[in-house]
């Protein structure tokens, strides 16, 4: 267990729509970052935030957005899905130069 | 720009084999490096964690080195058995910009029994 949880588990959404995946970090943690990772791919970094501003952000479009919140949770956003949005989306959180802890991913399917 | 390559894609051994992961990358400036095991539909769990300082780490019967000199990390497993067959990711900490993780695109492990 890492203490890093993620919701929904599985979200079917259809192409067009507008789409919201929640992360709850651990305590104390101030950094989470967002991984995409498509079907036999390693993850992509899609963003990170640190106490609540984006911090950097990797080649995606501005569709994907992010909030983080004081109480260790953050969310993504994704807006007018793609089917290349289809993929395994990851939180992480962590003291950056440090372990990374991975919470257990949210499947998106786009149809 | 960082890349990481991980070889072989895929690999089938009989159980009780020792075996060997292969990780490179392109830029020897890292944090760190993290190997992970992914189930298949599951998310990443944590193997184990080198700093840059390090040359090594172990945890039971893994073994995973890095040479930063030669942009090369090995994940050595002992006696390998079937629970053991999933998919390998190493990732490396990157330094460039915002701190993250570039991963590779993993090994994925089939241990017979």
């Amino acid at each position: 267990e890492t203490g890093v949880t993620q919701s929904p588990t599985h979200l079917i959404k259809t192409r067009g729509q507008q789409v919201t995946l929640r992360c709850s970090s651990q305590s104390g943690h101030n950094t989470v970052s967002w991984y995409q990772q498509a079907l036999g791919q390693g993850p992509q970094f899609i963003f990170q935030y640190y106490r609540e501003e984006e911090n950097g952000r990797g080649n995606f479009p501005p569709r994907f957005s992010g909030l983080q919140f004081p109480n260790y949770s953050s969310e993504l956003n994704v807006n007018a899905l793609e089917l290349d949005d289809s993929a395994l989306y990851l939180c992480a959180s962590g003291a950056p130069g440090y372990e990374q802890y991975f919470g257990p991913g949210t499947r998106l399917t786009v149809t | 720009k960082q890349e990481v390559t991980q070889i072989p894609a895929a690999l089938s051994v009989p159980e009780g084999e020792n075996l060997v992961l292969n990780c490179s990358f392109t830029d020897s400036a890292i944090y760190n490096l993290q190997w992970f095991r992914q189930d298949p539909g599951k998310g990443l769990t944590s193997l184990l964690l080198i700093q840059s300082s390090q040359r090594e780490q172990t945890s039971g019967r893994l073994n995973a080195s890095l040479d930063k000199s030669s942009g090369r990390s090995t994940l050595y497993i002992a006696a390998s058995q079937p629970g053991d067959s999933a998919t390998y990711l190493c990732a490396v900490g990157d330094t460039s910009g915002t701190y993250k993780y570039i991963f590779g695109t993993g090994t994925r492990l089939k241990v017979l029994a």
